[in-house]
C-alpha cells in the first residue's frame, strides 16, 4: 500500500535552516508529482511547493518562495523540504502529499491532480 | 490565485440525518474539484474528486456535486465517524492549489 513517512528535526531556533524528508514506498515514486502541505496550530490547509516526477518542475508558493526548496531523490524514493529563514510563521504540521497527475486528450502530466494520498505529517515548531 | 470559500464553518447534524456542505470558487474550476476529511490528530484524506467521484473505500452516502465555481459535498445519514473537519480544494488554476478555509461537521 502507499506510505509516505516524513521525518525531521522537530523544533528549531528562529532563523535556523530544517530539511524535512519524505520516504515513500508501496507505488513508482519516479511517475508522481509530489507535494508539501502545512496546517499551523488550529488552521487550515496551506499548499507549498511541488515538484514533478523527475524533478524538473518546481513551484511555490508565495509564502515560502525564495526561503524553501523542494527536491527528491528517485533513486532512494525519497522527497525532501529545505528550509531556510525560519520564523514563527512556519511552525506547522507539514505533510509530504502525492499527486494523483491527470489526463487529457493531448496527453498526461504527473503535476495538476488532486491530492490521493498524505503522509501523517510532523510537527515542526519554531521557538526560542 | 482562486479562493475556495466553504460555509457553514460549522455544521451540527443528528446521527443518521444529512449534511450538506458548500464550497464556492472565486472563478470557475470546472470540475477540477476534491474534498478532503480531517478527523484529529489525522492527515486529511481523500473523498471526493472531480467534484463528485468517490474516492476508494468512500462509503457511498457521501456524495459530490456541482461544477464551476458552486460545489456540494452531501454525507446521508451521518455516522459517527463522519464527524469531522471537511475541506474542498481546487487543482483547476495552479500553482498554488487552494483550500477552503473548512466547514467543521459536529454532532448537535
Amino acid at each position: 500500500q502507499v506510505q509516505l513517512v516524513e521525518s525531521g528535526r522537530s523544533v528549531v531556533r528562529p532563523g535556523t535552516s530544517l530539511r524535512l524528508s519524505c520516504a515513500a514506498s508501496g507505488f513508482t515514486f519516479n511517475t508522481y508529482g509530489l507535494h508539501w502541505v502545512r496546517q499551523a496550530p488550529g488552521k487550515g490547509l496551506e499548499w507549498l511547493a511541488v515538484i514533478s516526477s523527475h524533478g524538473d518542475r518546481k513551484y511555490y508558493a508565495d509564502s515560502v518562495k525564495g526561503r524553501f526548496t523542494i527536491s527528491r531523490d528517485n533513486s532512494k524514493n525519497t522527497l525532501f523540504l529545505q528550509m531556510n529563514s525560519l520564523g514563527d510563521e512556519d511552525t506547522a504540521l507539514y505533510y509530504c502529499v502525492r499527486d494523483q497527475g491527470y489526463c487529457t486528450a493531448t496527453g498526461c502530466d504527473n503535476v495538476g491532480g488532486y491530492f490521493d494520498y498524505w503522509g501523517q505529517g510532523i510537527l515542526v515548531t519554531v521557538s526560542s | 490565485e482562486i479562493v475556495m470559500t466553504q460555509s457553514p464553518a460549522t455544521l451540527s447534524v443528528s446521527l443518521g440525518e444529512r449534511a450538506t456542505l458548500s464550497c464556492r470558487a472565486s472563478q470557475s474550476v470546472t470540475n477540477s474539484l476534491a474534498w478532503y476529511q480531517q478527523k484529529p490528530g489525522q492527515a486529511p484524506r481523500l473523498v471526493i474528486y472531480g467534484a463528485s467521484t468517490r474516492a476508494t473505500g468512500i462509503p457511498a452516502r457521501f456524495s459530490g456535486s456541482g461544477s464551476g465555481t458552486e460545489f456540494t459535498l452531501t454525507i446521508n445519514s451521518l455516522q459517527s465517524e463522519d464527524f469531522a473537519l471537511y475541506y474542498c480544494q481546487q487543482y483547476y488554476n495552479w500553482p498554488p492549489w487552494t483550500f477552503g478555509q473548512g466547514t467543521r461537521v459536529e454532532i448537535k
